[in-house]
């Protein structure tokens, strides 16, 4: 079965702790993201990865941090830093990140919320 | 500050009406322009998606018409069923290499009965 996991799908914390989503994709696909969703703002990019070992910024990328060591994972780690890190958060791979018209598919999210 | 901005925020459409979301650009740069549905509770997945050197694309009850020199394109979903309700994004891809899209806030589309 094919495609894209993130765990937990609900996260609780309290303010100041550190937090790390999960992100597991078994597609085979060079490039992964992060994206925030909060009511009436759509997707924000936070970080992604066109490869392992290497990964860029986003829109949003404050109090955020990622790795990728592993082609298959990707994953985000909320920081204290982080004003505001209650939202819902997407994780999404694509093929090739210089395709063009390369689709993006997405998880089906962690709904993080801080206490 | 929001790069593709879109419109209205909700909408209601009695089953088998049409819907029509709008979505505006200022980058002319931008180069794939693709829209998604998403359900509650999951995450969003491609529904249809055209390049910016074509004017229309349709794809079952599904139309994008894209104006270029207007820099606006719109979906239409002629006869709306209520398995169509959700919330629908545009998005735009920046030029350069790294398939990084920027999203428009979303419209939530409830179809009635």
């Amino acid at each position: 079965d094919g495609g894209i996991t993130q765990s937990p799908k609900y996260l609780f914390r309290k303010e100041g702790q550190n937090v790390t989503l999960s992100c597991e994709q078994n597609l085979n696909h060079d490039a992964m993201y992060w994206y925030r969703q909060d009511p009436g703002q759509g997707l924000r990019l936070i970080y992604y990865s066109q490869i392992v070992n290497d990964f860029q910024k986003g829109d949003i990328a404050e109090g955020y941090s990622v790795s990728r060591e592993k082609k298959e994972s990707f994953p985000l780690t909320v920081t204290s830093a982080q004003k505001n890190p209650t939202a819902f958060y997407l994780c999404a791979s694509s093929v090739s990140p210089n395709a063009y018209a390369d689709t993006q598919y997405f998880g089906p999210g962690t709904r993080l919320t801080v206490l | 500050q929001q790069q593709v901005k879109q419109s209205p925020q909700s909408l209601i459409v009695q089953k088998g009406g049409i819907s029509i979301i709008n979505c505006a650009y200022e980058n002319t740069a931008f180069d794939y322009f693709p829209w998604y549905q998403q359900f509650p509770g999951k995450g969003p997945a491609l529904l249809i998606a055209i390049r910016p050197d074509v004017s229309e694309k349709k794809e079952g009850r599904f139309t994008i018409s894209f104006n270029k020199s207007a820099k606006q394109f719109s979906l239409h979903i002629m006869d709306s069923q209520p398995g169509d309700s959700a919330t629908y994004f545009c998005a735009a891809r920046y030029p350069g290499g790294g398939n990084k899209l920027t999203f428009g806030t979303g419209t939530q589309l409830k179809v009635e009965l």
